[in-house]
């Protein structure tokens, strides 16, 4: 198994372009995430799917959308993108049992992204 | 979710065990700990959880204190390769959501 997996590993942009970042998992997950990491931080979610056709808002959300494209592949989507969003993208995924109970998070490798 | 205190950073000899502890003093009944560890340049990876009782598994072992208010995560044997940032996380089984703090970077040395 591969687990998840994440195009591009690097990317640069200029201000105001666009850009959509792919992730798909091979573990029959139903639960996938998004997150940021800024220097010297820890993550933080940006959107998350419970299950193949919800999404719904993070903690910091403003400027994404994303896609559950079915229950395999979670994309993030950078509309008009800004230096702020200069940081690394990791994608996430876990299992939801019934009851709604969610299991540990596997992540993937990361997206490295420069906005100039 | 309760908040956890960590050490910001702490070095352990290569091969003798590194015991890394966490703070979480309003961790409420329901609340779980979790520990997930970031290796230089990679996604975070998940070592092991506890709810009281302690739990060991191949990576590591987890001991909470009986009044749950803290917890210690033991390598037993660090290698170079357990050089990493260690997050530890008190969240309710079952919620999404991981709030990840600064963490403790530990550095092993050979």
């Amino acid at each position: 198994n591969a687990g998840v997996t994440q195009t591009p590993k690097f990317q640069v942009l200029k201000t105001g372009q666009s850009m959509t970042l792919q992730c798909a998992q091979d573990m029959n997950h139903n639960s996938m995430y998004w997150y940021r990491q800024d220097p010297g931080m820890g993550l933080r979610l940006i959107y998350y799917s419970a299950s193949e056709g919800t999404t719904d808002k993070g903690e910091v959300p403003n400027g994404y959308n994303v896609s559950r494209l079915n229950k395999r592949e979670f994309s993030l989507r950078l509309e008009s993108a800004a230096p702020s969003q200069t940081s690394v993208y990791f994608c996430a995924s876990s299992k939801r049992l019934a009851g709604g109970v969610y299991n540990e998070q596997f992540f993937g490798p990361g997206t490295r992204l420069t906005v100039l | 979710d309760a908040k956890t205190t960590q050490p910001t950073s702490m070095d352990c000899a290569e091969g003798r065990a590194a015991n890394l502890p966490c703070n979480h003093s309003t961790i409420s009944g329901n609340e779980y700990v979790y520990w997930y560890r970031q290796i230089h340049s990679q996604g975070p990876q998940y070592i092991i959880h506890g709810l009281k009782n302690n739990e060991t598994n191949e990576m590591a072992s987890l001991i909470i204190t009986e009044d749950r208010k803290s917890s210690t995560l033991i390598l037993p044997h660090a290698t170079l390769r357990d050089t990493a940032v260690y997050y530890c996380i008190v969240r309710v089984e079952g919620d999404y959501k991981l709030s990840f703090g600064a963490g403790t970077t530990v550095t092993v040395r050979a």
